[in-house]
């Protein structure tokens, strides 16, 4: 099964700062991989499909790239509403064994 | 308005059973594959399995094949998950979720785009 590996498992920044979070594969999975934002005692929100193309709704703020094993969500100028956990998921097998990354939690510094 | 609700979730004894239901509005649900995904308290998400539209195929996460079954009813909109053998480790936050396919150039991806709020599944004696 493919495995997704998120790094910094947590980061803490401030409001205005750029934010990268790296998600790695343990196989090429072309640009299948989708990125979610999740709040405390809430549900995911996807925010990015396809590796890089930015779900209708979500702010411009908000960026995804790669393709094959590497993956970035970038979020250029972190805002409040922003501190939250942030996963990885892999579509590379669809349907079968959809992973996620293990999450990375943003915190304000 | 596009919305998931899940319920059936509660406190069980381990070994036993549950099921959990997923009711869809706003959309047409037949349409869609749908899938479960968990997260225990104070972890990540886990994908749990998914349903093509009409039923006929159905894959799980290695964890839970055997004890769980997904099922759908296209008339009345519904999702379920039939929890059986229940372990501790199951005790998790269950979500239903939509599987949407973008289309893109040359391709089609897909992504969850709505979730459900998520129902609670203890599983303790």
């Amino acid at each position: 099964a493919i495995q997704l590996t998120q790094s910094p498992s947590s980061l803490s920044a401030s409001v205005g700062d750029r934010v990268t979070i790296t998600c790695r594969a343990s196989q090429g999975i072309s640009s299948a991989l989708a990125w979610y934002q999740q709040k405390p005692g809430k549900a995911p929100k996807l925010l990015i499909y396809d590796a890089s193309s930015l779900e209708s709704g979500v702010p411009s703020r908000f960026s995804g790239s790669g393709s094959g094993t590497d993956f970035t969500l970038t979020i250029s100028s972190l805002q409040p509403e922003d501190f939250a956990t942030y996963y990885c998921q892999q579509f590379n097998n669809y349907p079968h064994s959809l992973t996620f990354g293990g999450g990375t939690k943003v915190e304000i510094k | 308005e596009v919305q998931l609700v899940e319920s059936g979730g509660g406190l069980v004894q381990p070994g036993g059973s549950l099921r959990l239901s997923c009711a869809a509005s706003g959309f047409t649900f037949s349409s869609y594959w749908m899938s479960w995904v968990r997260q225990a308290p104070g972890k990540g998400l886990e994908w749990v399995a998914n349903i093509k539209q009409d039923g006929s195929e159905k894959y799980y996460v290695d964890s839970v094949k055997g004890r769980f079954t997904i099922s759908r009813d296209n008339a009345k909109n519904s999702l379920y998950l039939q929890m059986n053998s229940l372990r501790a480790e199951d005790t998790a936050v269950y979500y239903c979720a939509r599987a949407f396919v973008y289309p893109i150039v040359g391709a089609s991806q897909e992504a969850f785009d709505i979730w459900g709020q998520g129902t609670m599944v203890t599983v303790s004696s």
